[in-house]
Protein backbone atom coordinates (compact mmCIF):
# COMPACT_ATOMS: atom_id res chain seq x y z
CA UNK A 1 0.00 0.00 0.00
CA UNK A 2 1.02 3.78 -0.41
CA UNK A 3 3.26 5.08 2.41
CA UNK A 4 3.30 8.47 3.24
CA UNK A 5 4.35 10.95 0.76
CA UNK A 6 6.05 14.81 0.51
CA UNK A 7 6.14 17.34 -1.90
CA UNK A 8 8.21 18.50 -2.98
CA UNK A 9 11.19 16.66 -2.75
CA UNK A 10 13.59 19.17 -3.19
CA UNK A 11 12.45 23.47 -2.37
CA UNK A 12 15.29 26.27 -3.02
CA UNK A 13 14.03 29.78 -1.63
CA UNK A 14 15.51 32.59 -1.32
CA UNK A 15 16.00 33.86 2.21
CA UNK A 16 12.46 35.97 2.76
CA UNK A 17 10.30 33.77 0.51
CA UNK A 18 7.20 31.70 1.97
CA UNK A 19 7.37 28.55 1.92
CA UNK A 20 4.77 25.60 1.90
CA UNK A 21 5.27 22.14 2.09
CA UNK A 22 3.01 19.49 1.69
CA UNK A 23 2.39 16.00 3.44
CA UNK A 24 0.18 13.31 2.24
CA UNK A 25 -0.09 10.61 5.16
CA UNK A 26 -1.34 6.90 5.31
CA UNK A 27 -4.86 6.56 4.84
CA UNK A 28 -6.99 6.10 7.77
CA UNK A 29 -4.20 7.32 9.98
CA UNK A 30 -5.54 9.65 12.80
CA UNK A 31 -1.74 10.73 14.23
CA UNK A 32 0.32 13.14 12.28
CA UNK A 33 4.12 14.72 13.19
CA UNK A 34 6.08 17.04 11.83
CA UNK A 35 9.74 16.88 12.37
CA UNK A 36 13.14 18.96 11.36
CA UNK A 37 16.52 17.78 10.89
CA UNK A 38 19.28 19.57 10.91
CA UNK A 39 22.47 18.06 8.62
CA UNK A 40 23.99 15.11 10.79
CA UNK A 41 21.12 15.64 13.49
CA UNK A 42 18.52 13.45 14.36
CA UNK A 43 14.73 14.89 13.41
CA UNK A 44 13.65 17.34 16.13
CA UNK A 45 9.24 17.17 16.55
CA UNK A 46 7.66 20.46 15.77
CA UNK A 47 4.01 19.74 15.65
CA UNK A 48 1.81 16.85 15.95
CA UNK A 49 -1.89 16.84 14.67
CA UNK A 50 -4.83 14.38 15.91
CA UNK A 51 -6.85 14.49 13.10
CA UNK A 52 -7.84 18.05 11.99
CA UNK A 53 -6.54 19.12 15.71
CA UNK A 54 -3.13 20.84 16.31
CA UNK A 55 -2.65 19.13 20.26
CA UNK A 56 1.35 20.23 20.16
CA UNK A 57 2.92 22.75 18.50
CA UNK A 58 5.71 22.73 21.18
CA UNK A 59 8.15 22.24 19.08
CA UNK A 60 7.69 24.88 16.14
CA UNK A 61 10.67 27.12 16.31
CA UNK A 62 9.19 30.76 15.71
CA UNK A 63 5.60 32.52 14.92
CA UNK A 64 7.26 31.99 11.21
CA UNK A 65 6.10 28.03 11.55
CA UNK A 66 2.42 27.09 11.01
CA UNK A 67 0.90 23.97 10.25
CA UNK A 68 -2.50 23.01 9.17
CA UNK A 69 -4.62 19.87 8.52
CA UNK A 70 -7.69 21.33 7.81
CA UNK A 71 -10.07 18.60 7.00
CA UNK A 72 -7.66 15.43 9.32
CA UNK A 73 -5.68 14.23 6.20
CA UNK A 74 -3.61 16.10 4.14
CA UNK A 75 -1.34 18.37 6.09
CA UNK A 76 0.70 21.29 4.96
CA UNK A 77 3.65 22.86 6.99
CA UNK A 78 3.98 26.92 5.86
CA UNK A 79 7.39 28.35 6.93
CA UNK A 80 7.11 32.43 6.12
CA UNK A 81 9.99 34.77 5.42
CA UNK A 82 12.21 32.10 5.48
CA UNK A 83 15.60 32.03 6.94
CA UNK A 84 19.03 30.62 6.46
CA UNK A 85 18.70 28.81 9.21
CA UNK A 86 15.18 27.10 8.69
CA UNK A 87 17.55 25.01 5.80
CA UNK A 88 16.80 21.28 6.76
CA UNK A 89 15.19 18.35 5.66
CA UNK A 90 11.61 18.48 6.85
CA UNK A 91 9.57 14.72 7.85
CA UNK A 92 6.24 14.18 7.84
CA UNK A 93 5.47 11.32 9.56
CA UNK A 94 1.61 9.74 10.57
CA UNK A 95 1.06 7.20 12.89
CA UNK A 96 -0.77 4.04 14.94
CA UNK A 97 -0.29 4.03 18.47
CA UNK A 98 2.67 1.52 18.21
CA UNK A 99 4.64 3.11 15.19
CA UNK A 100 5.36 6.10 13.06
CA UNK A 101 5.72 5.88 9.38
CA UNK A 102 7.46 8.23 7.80
CA UNK A 103 7.61 10.34 4.82
CA UNK A 104 11.18 10.85 2.68
CA UNK A 105 10.89 14.13 3.79
CA UNK A 106 11.43 17.82 1.87
CA UNK A 107 14.84 19.17 1.66
CA UNK A 108 15.11 22.76 1.95
CA UNK A 109 17.90 25.14 0.87
CA UNK A 110 17.42 28.88 1.96
CA UNK A 111 20.20 30.63 0.22
CA UNK B 1 11.00 11.21 27.66
CA UNK B 2 14.69 9.16 29.26
CA UNK B 3 17.58 10.00 27.21
CA UNK B 4 19.80 7.53 25.48
CA UNK B 5 23.34 7.31 24.29
CA UNK B 6 24.78 5.51 21.44
CA UNK B 7 28.51 5.41 19.98
CA UNK B 8 28.03 7.36 17.08
CA UNK B 9 29.50 5.43 13.95
CA UNK B 10 30.48 1.56 14.21
CA UNK B 11 31.82 -0.63 11.29
CA UNK B 12 31.06 -4.31 10.81
CA UNK B 13 31.69 -6.93 7.65
CA UNK B 14 28.84 -7.96 5.26
CA UNK B 15 27.42 -10.99 6.69
CA UNK B 16 29.08 -10.89 10.16
CA UNK B 17 26.07 -9.88 12.94
CA UNK B 18 26.28 -6.14 13.53
CA UNK B 19 25.56 -5.25 17.40
CA UNK B 20 24.40 -2.18 18.42
CA UNK B 21 24.18 -1.03 22.03
CA UNK B 22 22.35 1.78 23.97
CA UNK B 23 22.55 2.97 26.99
CA UNK B 24 18.81 4.31 28.97
CA UNK B 25 20.06 4.59 32.73
CA UNK B 26 17.11 6.84 33.05
CA UNK B 27 14.44 4.69 31.42
CA UNK B 28 11.31 4.35 33.62
CA UNK B 29 9.21 1.16 34.12
CA UNK B 30 6.43 1.90 31.93
CA UNK B 31 8.99 3.18 28.94
CA UNK B 32 9.51 0.92 26.07
CA UNK B 33 12.64 0.80 24.26
CA UNK B 34 12.35 1.61 20.37
CA UNK B 35 14.74 0.78 17.30
CA UNK B 36 14.66 2.93 14.01
CA UNK B 37 17.01 3.53 11.22
CA UNK B 38 17.52 6.25 8.84
CA UNK B 39 19.60 5.32 4.84
CA UNK B 40 20.31 7.91 3.47
CA UNK B 41 17.70 10.51 1.80
CA UNK B 42 15.10 8.58 3.01
CA UNK B 43 13.08 9.25 6.64
CA UNK B 44 13.32 6.65 9.75
CA UNK B 45 11.82 3.41 9.60
CA UNK B 46 10.50 1.45 12.10
CA UNK B 47 12.80 -1.79 13.50
CA UNK B 48 11.70 -3.41 16.91
CA UNK B 49 10.46 -1.97 20.35
CA UNK B 50 10.21 -3.65 23.27
CA UNK B 51 9.47 -3.25 26.89
CA UNK B 52 11.61 -6.22 28.66
CA UNK B 53 11.44 -9.43 27.17
CA UNK B 54 13.91 -9.75 24.28
CA UNK B 55 12.52 -9.64 20.94
CA UNK B 56 12.90 -10.79 17.49
CA UNK B 57 11.26 -10.08 14.20
CA UNK B 58 12.17 -10.81 10.36
CA UNK B 59 14.84 -7.31 10.56
CA UNK B 60 15.94 -8.04 13.73
CA UNK B 61 16.44 -8.65 17.52
CA UNK B 62 16.45 -6.58 20.60
CA UNK B 63 18.19 -7.73 23.77
CA UNK B 64 17.14 -5.47 26.81
CA UNK B 65 19.14 -6.26 30.19
CA UNK B 66 17.59 -6.96 33.06
CA UNK B 67 17.97 -3.99 35.00
CA UNK B 68 16.72 -2.42 32.02
CA UNK B 69 19.38 -0.20 31.68
CA UNK B 70 21.08 -1.09 28.62
CA UNK B 71 19.87 -3.08 25.20
CA UNK B 72 21.06 -4.40 22.25
CA UNK B 73 19.95 -4.12 18.74
CA UNK B 74 20.90 -7.37 16.20
CA UNK B 75 21.41 -7.63 12.80
CA UNK B 76 22.55 -11.23 12.55
CA UNK B 77 23.92 -11.18 9.10
CA UNK B 78 24.53 -7.32 8.02
CA UNK B 79 24.45 -6.69 4.51
CA UNK B 80 25.28 -3.91 2.37
CA UNK B 81 21.55 -2.36 2.75
CA UNK B 82 22.07 -1.81 6.56
CA UNK B 83 24.32 0.87 6.47
CA UNK B 84 22.30 3.71 8.03
CA UNK B 85 22.14 5.91 10.90
CA UNK B 86 19.97 3.70 13.90
CA UNK B 87 18.57 5.51 16.47
CA UNK B 88 17.89 3.97 20.07
CA UNK B 89 14.34 5.85 21.58
CA UNK B 90 12.49 5.25 24.90
CA UNK B 91 8.84 5.75 24.87
CA UNK B 92 5.59 5.34 27.04
CA UNK B 93 3.27 2.90 24.92
CA UNK B 94 0.59 5.69 25.29
CA UNK B 95 -1.46 6.41 22.32
CA UNK B 96 0.78 8.60 19.33
CA UNK B 97 3.68 10.56 20.62
CA UNK B 98 6.07 12.11 19.58
CA UNK B 99 9.89 10.66 19.06
CA UNK B 100 12.41 12.38 20.90
CA UNK B 101 15.57 10.98 18.42
CA UNK B 102 19.21 11.45 20.11
CA UNK B 103 22.27 11.46 17.30
CA UNK B 104 22.22 7.72 16.80
CA UNK B 105 25.06 5.43 15.95
CA UNK B 106 26.20 5.82 11.89
CA UNK B 107 26.68 2.16 11.34
CA UNK B 108 28.81 1.18 8.05
CA UNK B 109 28.52 -2.29 6.44
CA UNK B 110 32.08 -3.34 4.83
CA UNK B 111 32.22 -5.47 1.64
Amino acid sequence: GAGVSQSPRYKVAKRGQDVALRCDPISGHVSLFWYQQALGQGPEFLTYFQNEAQLDKSGLPSDRFFAERPEGSVSTLKIQRTQQEDSAVYLCASSTDNEQFFGPGTRLTVL
Amino acid sequence: DAKTTQPPSMDCAEGRAANLPCNHSTISGNEYVYWYRQIHSQGPQYIIHGLKNNETNEMASLIITEDRKSSTLILPHATLRDTAVYYCIVRVLRGAQKLVFGQGTRLTINP
